[in-house]
């Protein structure tokens, strides 16, 4: 299986303060059809994980132009330039290039 | 709207067995695939498997952690999937989502709530 792996672990950040977040994959995740199919998932305490970007980069609605997301092959990043308190919880990739799909294991984000 | 109600969760023995299904409803269940992944404090979020639409012949595919022992199964005329669990081992206490994904459409990203599995003895 593909090992897709994030850090750091854990972050605590203030209001306003930006934040990155890497996320390194085993293998390529260009895939035959030119997709990079990279997306990064936010779930809030007792939640269920919620989709922000999708395609490395591409925005879901709703979700704030704060949060950015770069990178190819196998370096990405998540990219929040100012941090909101609705930010808490944890920031997760995951491939679906490879199957089976596989996540990071997870950044969780606190605020000062 | 996208609904994925997940149920049948619980506490089970060791080498028991567990049927999960999922109830789903705001969009066209007959063509999409269907999926499920787990969350555990221990293994982190794990797709387990996917069970494709009808013109797809339905196939399936499972992760190698669960392959033998978890079956995904769907009836298009209830809206509903399952997650038929066999063998069950204390690793596979977790919680429990059916999901829905299009990799490259905007917005086609859904999870249930979650049925929690707890197997002990």
């Amino acid at each position: 299986d593909v090992v897709v792996t994030q850090s750091p672990l854990s972050l605590t950040l203030t209001v306003g303060q930006p934040a990155s977040i890497s996320c390194k994959s085993s293998e390529s995740l260009a895939y035959s059809d030119g997709n990079t199919y990279l997306n990064w998932y936010h779930q809030r305490p007792g939640q269920s994980p919620r989709r922000l970007l999708y395609l490395v980069s591409d925005r879901d609605s709703g979700v704030p132009d704060r949060f950015t997301g770069s990178g190819s092959e196998t370096d990405f990043t998540l990219t929040i330039s100012r941090v909101e308190a609705g930010d808490v919880g944890v920031f997760y990739c995951m491939q679906g290039t490879h199957w089976p799909w596989t996540f990071g294991q997870g950044t969780k984000v606190e605020i000062k | 709207e996208v609904k994925l109600v997940e149920s049948g969760g619980g506490l089970v023995q060791p080498g028991g067995s567990l049927k999960l299904s999922c109830a789903a409803s705001g969009f066209t269940f007959s063509g999409s695939a269907v999926h499920w992944v787990r969350q555990s404090s221990g293994r982190g979020l794990e797709w387990l498997g996917r069970m494709r639409s009808k013109p797809h012949n339905y196939a399936t595919d499972y992760a190698t952690s669960v392959k033998g022992r978890f079956t995904i199964s769907r009836d298009d005329s209830k809206n509903m999937a399952y997650l038929q669990m066999n063998g069950l081992r204390t690793e596979d206490t977790a919680i429990y989502y059916c999901t829905r994904h299009a990799l490259a459409v905007v917005d086609f990203d859904d999870w249930g709530q979650g049925t929690l599995v707890t197997v002990s003895s």
